[in-house]
């Protein structure tokens, strides 16, 4: 299968902080990647639908100023939570889409960034 | 509106007996069923995927879904449960080949010795 990497794994940063998560398909590009947020012992949400080169698309709820997206590359989809809040202490995963598999394509996804807001 | 389920929270199997973790979906166009794991504190693993055809569907690890579009339903399934199956797993489906994958709520799977 594709592999997708996340840095960091995990990060712990002061309230009102910025913090980068990378994620990046290490042997295939990736058109479209996900976001995802995952609260303990609950499902995952999505978060945002990145598209390289244009905007990332939100799901409803989600504050596109607080959680910025930026997808430069085929290889690389980055999220930024800016002026971090407690409350923002999440499991942050990302997936990509692997291109040429048709209707059925799959998403892979990468092994999840712990973020601990203090 | 479009929705797959997993009515259980926790699924407790001796090592050896067979185990089910159950799926239902909503009905809406032609979906595609996933199952996935996810091992503490990392991401999803891919098991396996049902689109079209056989209703049986294998895949990693010796697990196995099977289709049923009468009851909706997409079971994960293994004949001999390890140990090192104990995970949480979630069911996912997709309705068309543009919208988004939907996760149900997850099953922790545990695999008593």
């Amino acid at each position: 299968g594709a592999v997708v990497s996340q840095h960091p794994s995990w990060v712990i940063c002061k309230s009102g902080t910025s913090v980068k998560i990378e994620c990046r398909s290490l042997d295939f590009q990736a058109t479209t990647m996900f976001w995802y947020r995952q609260f303990p012992k609950q499902s995952l949400m999505l978060m945002a639908t990145s598209n390289e080169g244009s905007k990332a698309t939100y799901e409803q709820g989600v504050e596109k100023d607080k959680f910025l997206i930026n997808h430069a590359s085929l290889t690389l989809s980055t999220l930024t939570v800016t002026s971090a809040h407690p409350e923002d202490s999440s499991f942050y995963i990302c997936s990509a889409r692997k291109p040429g598999t048709g209707p059925t394509y799959e998403q892979y996804f990468g092994p999840g960034t712990r973020l601990t807001v203090t | 509106a479009q929705s797959v389920a997993q009515p259980e929270d926790q699924v407790n199997v001796a090592e050896g007996n067979p185990l089910t973790v159950k799926c239902t979906y909503s009905v809406s166009g032609n979906p595609y069923l996933f199952w996935y794991v996810q091992y503490p504190n990392r991401g999803l693993q891919f098991l396996l995927k049902y689109i079209t055809g056989d209703n049986l569907v294998k895949g990693s690890y010796g697990f196995e879904a099977e289709f049923n579009k009468s009851q909706t339903s997409f079971h994960l399934k293994k004949p001999s449960a390890l140990v090192s199956d104990s995970a949480l797993y979630f069911c996912a489906v997709r309705y068309s080949s543009a919208s988004k994958i939907i996760f149900g709520s997850g099953t922790r799977l545990s695999i008593r010795p």
